[in-house]
């Protein structure tokens, strides 16, 4: 199983600033026939569905907001929020769809300092 | 536009059987487009992807729970259910059912709010 480990855990940051979530791989999840990297991010609030944020580690899904953005490639990848707002308290958690059994990491905090 | 709404009973004793139905409305489960899925979250613990249905029938699971796992589309009814087997406290968790793009090892787009289960006597 690919294993994905998130870092930090939780973050605290002020409005307008930057957040920056890490996500780490245990093997890589790009597939080289294609040059994709097979990592999703998604966004949860408390008591509402997780909502799909960015796929294809960088392309971002219709709706969401382009202070969201992804990078990254084979085991390292980033879920940056460029500028905090108060609607972005939330849980963030990545996923491979590189090989199954589908993966997720363990999910980040993000706060208002 | 497409929702996503588990039901089931939320209190199962050991040993007994799961058993969950994610209804799809505002769109057809019949899509070639599309796999849906279950994802349970246990509480305190990270997310687990259960398994996943083609509406062909076609099914793929999480190697750790496939001997315990059946997963079965209905297409006239717009639903597709899970089964968990003998199941254990390890069981509680939040269930999930969700639209998995990509194929056969997808990312999902679209997800309902999830439902408890609790495994108790």
């Amino acid at each position: 199983d690919i294993v994905m480990t998130q870092s930090p855990d939780s973050l605290a940051v002020s409005l307008g600033e930057r957040a920056t979530i890490n996500c780490k791989s245990s093997q890589s999840v790009l597939y080289s026939s294609n040059n994709k990297n097979y990592l999703a991010w998604y966004q949860q609030k408390p008591g509402q569905p997780p909502k799909l944020l960015i796929y294809w580690a960088s392309t971002r899904e219709s709706g969401v907001p382009d202070r969201f953005s992804g990078s990254g490639s084979g085991t390292d990848f980033t879920l940056t929020i460029s500028s905090l707002q108060a609607e972005d308290v939330s849980l963030y958690y990545c996923q491979q769809y590189y090989s199954t059994p589908l993966t997720f990491g363990g999910g980040t905090k993000v706060e208002i300092k | 536009q497409l929702q996503l709404q588990e039901s089931g009973p939320g209190l199962v004793k050991p040993s007994e059987t799961l058993s969950l139905t994610c209804t799809v409305s505002g769109g057809s489960i019949s899509s070639r487009s599309y796999y849906w899925g279950w994802i349970r979250q246990p509480p305190g613990k990270g997310r687990e992807w259960i398994g996943s249905i083609f509406y062909s029938g076609r099914t793929y699971y999480s190697p750790s729970l496939k001997s315990r796992v059946t997963i079965l589309v209905d297409t006239s009814k717009n639903q597709f259910s899970l089964k968990l087997s003998s199941v254990t406290a390890a069981d509680t968790a939040v269930y999930y059912c969700a639209r998995e793009i990509g194929g056969h090892s997808g990312y999902f787009d679209l997800w309902g709010r999830g439902t408890l289960v609790t495994v108790s006597s």
